[in-house]
């Protein structure tokens, strides 16, 4: 009865290489999101997505790509990976998209890029 | 805009004692205010969360928090740490929606026995 479940939830991989996660959630949320956790725990926000919109932190290459076959799954594709792409990736999800709205977490991909 | 500073980066407590997490924010907004717990390899889960009702937000596991806007804080207190309650600690504040969400740098909570 996992509500927010990622695969895999670890990755190993070489520079340049294209890889994805995938993220599924069965809460009947209607926004999905992907954050990066940094080596010293912080949390960054890359994706929010709804059926309506997506919206993409502009800080984050263009490499990444979320990709929403249908309003359950929110999946990341990574492409020509790089060293400085090793982190955790979580997953999330929430009713709605406004301020008071919690995220549900997944339990993260750790990605190292060798 | 919205900030959040959490002041301590590791407290450690006894089991049984109390226990404080500090908190202190910045928001153009009248603020949603939350605090996540993670676990080791685990994802964050909301512990509680603040949004304009109750100043005092009581939450799971014996947590609760209270929103002081004089001091723009929203500190994290339990009266007696369990073992199990050792893990890392997010104060996450939210503005016009969860695209404005800005997670703390994370409290580590040691609790020895």
């Amino acid at each position: 009865d996992t509500a927010v479940s990622q695969t895999p939830k670890y990755l190993v991989t070489q520079m340049g290489n294209d890889k994805s996660i995938k993220c599924e959630q069965n809460l009947g949320h209607d926004t999905m999101y992907w954050y990066k956790q940094d080596s010293k725990k912080f949390l960054k926000i890359m994706f929010s997505y709804n059926n309506k919109e997506l919206i993409i932190n502009e800080t984050v290459p263009n490499r990444f790509s979320p990709k929403s076959p249908d309003k359950a799954h929110l999946n990341l594709h990574i492409n020509s990976l790089e060293l400085g792409d090793s982190a955790v990736y979580f997953c999330a999800s929430s009713q709605g998209g406004t301020a008071n709205s919690p995220l549900h977490f997944g339990n993260g991909t750790r990605l190292t890029v060798t | 805009a919205q900030s959040v500073t959490q002041l301590d980066s590791h407290v450690s407590v006894s089991e049984g004692t109390p226990v404080l997490l500090r908190c202190n924010y910045s928001s153009s907004y009248s603020p949603s205010l939350f605090w996540y717990v993670q676990h080791p390899n685990k994802g964050l889960q909301l512990l509680l969360k603040y949004t304009s009702a109750a100043t005092l937000v009581k939450g799971i596991n014996g947590f609760e928090a209270e929103f002081k806007k004089s001091e723009t804080s929203f500190h994290l207190t339990k009266p007696s740490a369990h073992m199990s309650d050792a893990a890392e600690y997010f104060c996450v504040v939210s503005g016009v929606n969860n695209n404005d969400m800005r997670f703390g740098a994370g409290t580590r909570l040691t609790v020895k026995p």
